[in-house]
């Protein structure tokens, strides 16, 4: 089955220890890209992935980091988590990029105390 | 920067009342998609409109994009329960692979 999985699905944590939170797909899609949601903001993205070893910011890139080592895999990275990082974090793949579908995983919802 | 205003942010509909989104963006887009998520899932695609002044039809769905590609519509003809949910709108940004969403507008059917 075509997917996009994240985990962990739920995570509290406290300010400033590191956390990662993994994508994979399964579809072998070159695009791939984090989102935050969070209420009357709709969903912003983080950063963004074009292929393997190529990365760029999206919208809110501050305090997060990202890598893109292998095609299926796209970690997201909270070196010194802070509690205005917490949100419902999405992972996305496409095909290629700005005229395909995004397929979104299920979503990690983050708590930082 | 660039933004999506989507409005309205909420509509309380009764089951058999039609329903419309409208999507603005501050600049012009080069496509634009939309998305529904119910509560608690997460967005699933539902359709592309790449061309000025397109129309799309799915089912119930009509979809439309401006002739000047700066803003859309979803209209929802007879609201039934299982359209609740929050729809949003997005595209890329002109130029560059970034993605921008409009602030969605949730719906709820009542029965």
């Amino acid at each position: 089955e075509a997917q996009v999985t994240q985990n962990p699905r739920y995570l509290i944590t406290v300010t400033g220890k590191k956390l990662t939170v993994t994508c994979s797909q399964n579809m072998n899609h070159e695009y791939m890209s984090w989102y935050r949601q969070d209420p009357g903001l709709g969903l912003r993205q983080i950063y963004y992935s074009m292929n393997v070893e190529v990365t760029d910011k999206g919208d809110v890139p501050e305090g997060y980091k990202v890598s893109r080592k292998e095609k299926r895999n796209f970690p997201l990275i909270l070196e010194s988590p802070s509690p205005n990082q917490t949100s419902l974090y999405f992972c996305a793949s496409s095909s290629s990029g700005s005229t395909d579908t995004q397929y979104f995983g299920p979503g990690t919802r983050l708590t930082v105390l | 920067g660039q933004q999506v205003m989507q409005i309205p942010q909420y509509q309380h509909v009764q089951e058999g009342e039609d329903f419309t989104t409208y999507c603005n963006s501050s600049t012009t887009l080069s496509n634009i998609q939309w998305y529904k998520q119910r509560p608690g899932g997460h967005p699933v695609f539902l359709i592309q409109l790449v061309k000025s002044g397109e129309v799309k039809k799915q089912k119930r769905l009509t979809f439309q994009f401006g002739e000047a590609k700066k803003n859309s519509s979803l209209h929802i003809t007879a609201t039934q329960t299982t359209d609740v949910g929050t729809y949003f709108c997005a595209g890329p940004r002109i130029g560059t692979y970034k993605y921008i969403f409009g602030t969605g507008t949730r719906l709820k059917v009542l029965a």
